[in-house]
């Protein structure tokens, strides 16, 4: 089947400007969460959605990062008045959903790179 | 806070040489731990897992031994070859939160030469 796909797959934008990303995760995963790659700080969480509602947003750097999901779907992170320091890759990754005393593997999708000129 | 150590690298190996990637962590309660891995131009794919102490996972002739009292994982392989080049990434997650959310190393770039 079809996996985790992320658009647009590369984003060069002017500083300040506003940019969304976007996710489809696998069809029925629950769970949905965003990561992002960059050279200095390596791979970092940002944000987790159980369905709908985001009960982990420890990971979000800023109140410019926002991120919305519909439908248990589609999600979408928002990034207001880009600065160059959010130039990376951002990751979105899909899974069924957790429970205690279980893991279910994270599928990743192939990113979108952000370039703040 | 959790936390994940790896060799950073580069490492540069001849095909057939040996292989061992170390990776320690650091955890508030008993994480499952992970090696992923990145091909060029490819996203993140699991390459194995263990969930308990103890546990070896294994696959593509790769190995970890999920040690608690060295609280280790570190990635070996016999005989590594070309294409084994890639980014490898040790990872835990802690189910303390419920959330499973992965908590990476910061990647060690391995290039396999022939």
């Amino acid at each position: 089947g079809a996996g985790v796909s992320q658009s647009p797959s590369n984003k060069v934008t002017e500083k300040g400007k506003d940019v969304e990303l976007r996710c489809d995760p696998i069809s029925g995963h629950t769970a949905l969460y965003w990561y992002r790659q960059s050279l200095g700080q390596g791979l970092e969480f940002l944000i987790y959605f159980q369905g709908n509602s985001a009960p982990d947003k420890s990971g979000l750097p800023s109140d410019r990062f926002s991120a919305e999901r519909t439908g248990g779907s589609v999600s979408t992170l928002t990034i207001q008045r880009t600065q160059q320091e959010d130039s990376a890759v951002y990751l979105c990754a899909s899974s069924r959903l957790p429970w205690g005393g279980g893991h279910y593997e994270q599928y990743f999708g192939p990113g979108t790179r952000l370039t703040v000129t | 806070g959790n936390s994940v150590t790896q060799m950073e690298g580069p490492v540069t190996l001849s095909e057939e040489a040996f292989l061992t990637i170390n990776c320690t962590y650091t955890a508030t309660g008993y994480p499952s731990l992970f090696w992923y891995v990145q091909y060029p131009g490819e996203g993140l794919q699991l390459l194995l897992k263990a969930t308990k102490a103890d546990d070896k996972g294994s696959n593509k002739g790769f190995e970890a031994t999920y040690r608690k009292e060295t609280t280790s994982f570190h990635l070996e392989k016999g005989s590594v070859q070309v294409s084994d080049s890639a980014v490898y990434f040790c990872a835990l997650s802690d189910p303390g939160g419920s959330n499973y959310k992965l908590t990476f190393g910061k990647g060690t770039l391995l290039t396999v030469n022939p």
